[in-house]
């Protein structure tokens, strides 16, 4: 059965203390795995897309990568408003739908 | 600008009543979702889309219905068979039928349905 298991379920960082989430994922086929952020009451809105393996993207201080098992998510110096849920998605060949991690929710002190 | 409106933001449902959540996109996509969220949980597939006038159930159908008469409208409706409805319901499209590309979907705002 395809599954999609994100870690930590929560993440409660300083200012500055750069971290890493993670996505865990069975599925056979995959087309391309998703990040997206979402706040609280709000959709989610799309971050990265990764297709193979050794793939990375960058976007301000958040990094993705891929491997033929996980995806992580890495934030570098984490500012208060990086807080939110961190969802994860996988779309797998011939698929008609995305299908989505619990998410890991990020809060940022000052 | 182009995207997905969701209304109303919050809705609250008596028991035994049926209510209709809408979902409106001005992107031209194809293929529209129907997707809830509840704490903890992943978000879990209603239904689904890919054409006007064809639309399928996904894992969690039991207690829900859907129309598309339009390609920009795509409406849920909560029946009463639904047993645990208070959640937060997300619509989203894409323009791929198979899903993917590189953005994956785009995403409503979200409805927050409670049961009173």
């Amino acid at each position: 059965e395809d599954q999609v298991t994100q870690s930590p379920e929560a993440l409660r960082l300083q200012e500055g203390e750069s971290s890493s989430l993670n996505c865990s994922y069975t599925v056979s086929g995959l087309r391309g795995l998703f990040w997206y952020r979402q706040d609280p009451g709000k959709g989610p809105e799309f971050l990265f897309t990764l297709y193979s393996a050794g793939e990375e993207k960058e976007k301000e201080r958040l990094k993705a990568t891929l491997t033929k098992k996980e995806s992580f998510l890495h934030i570098t110096a984490p500012k208060p408003e990086d807080s939110a849920t961190y969802l994860c998605a996988v779309h797998k060949s011939n698929d008609y739908k995305l299908s989505f991690g619990a998410g890991t929710t990020v809060t940022v002190r000052a | 600008d182009g995207g997905i409106t969701q209304s109303p933001k919050y809705l609250f449902r008596k028991e035994g009543q049926n209510v209709t959540l809408s979902c409106e996109q001005n992107l031209n996509h194809d293929a529209m979702y129907w997707y809830r969220q509840d704490p903890g949980q992943g978000l879990r597939l209603i239904y689904y889309s890919q054409i006007v006038n064809d639309f399928q159930k996904g894992d969690i159908a039991e207690g829900y219905s859907v129309s598309r008469e339009k390609k920009e409208s795509f409406p849920l409706t909560v029946t009463s068979a639904q047993k645990n409805p208070t959640a937060f319901y997300l619509c989203a499209s894409t323009s791929d039928r198979i899903v993917g590309g590189n953005y994956g979907y785009t995403f409503g705002s979200g409805t927050r349905l409670t049961v009173v």
